[in-house]
């Protein structure tokens, strides 16, 4: 059975990085699928952030894409999130997941726990 | 980008009884287009892909219909456990709709 697990700061100050890892048990990240990252501000909906396949490519929310970076270990059996020059608008619960099939980068058929990440000084 | 809209927001269903759920597209997403359910404080789950498939282990009380810009997800007897917040994403470039929150009536 495939877990996911969120780790990281909880709490970013305005204009720096965020940064998340996601550590995988289970499965073998080197195996297939894409693997990546969803978020939900509080009390709102979800938005797709970016995902990588484990070969490396990478694919990311248009909107998103010029502060985001997604990257993946496979010695750690983990992949990670960095988005740059945060905002209050960024604060959200962020989830790491896995695909449902190898088909589709930012379907997720396999979820964390998610964590709440919440900008401010 | 692909904007997906939900009606309605809110949908007040009785046990028993059918749901039924709209998820519009902005532009045609073929039958790229999976729904979700999310209850309060966990992470949301993949309930049909493809617009009408059932993702694994899921019900077969839920049922997903549609191509093209308008797609339904319908619960056809809610059970306690259906009442939750329902997403739609659309699989061109993953945008999500706004949600459905189903209440108890």
């Amino acid at each position: 059975q495939v877990q996911l697990q969120e780790s990281g700061p909880g709490l970013v100050k305005p204009s720096e990085t965020l940064s998340l890892t996601c550590a995988v048990s289970g499965y073998s990240i080197s195996s297939g699928y894409y693997w990546g990252w969803i978020r939900q501000p509080p009390g709102k909906g979800l938005e797709w952030i970016g995902s990588i396949y484990h070969g490396g490519s990478t694919y990311y929310n248009p909107s998103l894409k010029s502060r985001v970076t997604i990257s993946i270990d496979t010695s750690k059996n983990q992949f990670s999130l960095k988005l740059s020059s945060v905002t209050a608008a960024d604060t959200a619960v962020y989830y790491c997941g896995r695909s449902y099939s190898g088909s589709y980068p930012g379907m997720f058929g396999y979820w964390g726990q998610g964590t709440l990440i919440t900008v401010s000084s | 980008e692909i904007v997906m809209t939900q009606s309605p927001a809110t949908l007040s269903v009785s046990p028993g009884e059918r749901a039924t759920l709209s998820c519009r597209a902005s532009q045609s997403v073929s039958s790229n287009l999976a729904w979700y359910q999310q209850k309060p404080g966990q992470a949301p789950r993949l309930l049909i892909y493809g617009a009408s498939t059932r993702a694994t282990g899921i019900p077969a009380r839920f049922s997903g219909s549609g191509s093209g810009t308008e797609f339904t997800l319908t619960i056809s007897s809610l059970q306690s456990e259906d009442f939750a917040v329902y997403y739609c994403q659309q699989s061109n470039n993953w945008t999500f709709g706004q949600g459905t929150k189903v209440e108890i009536k």
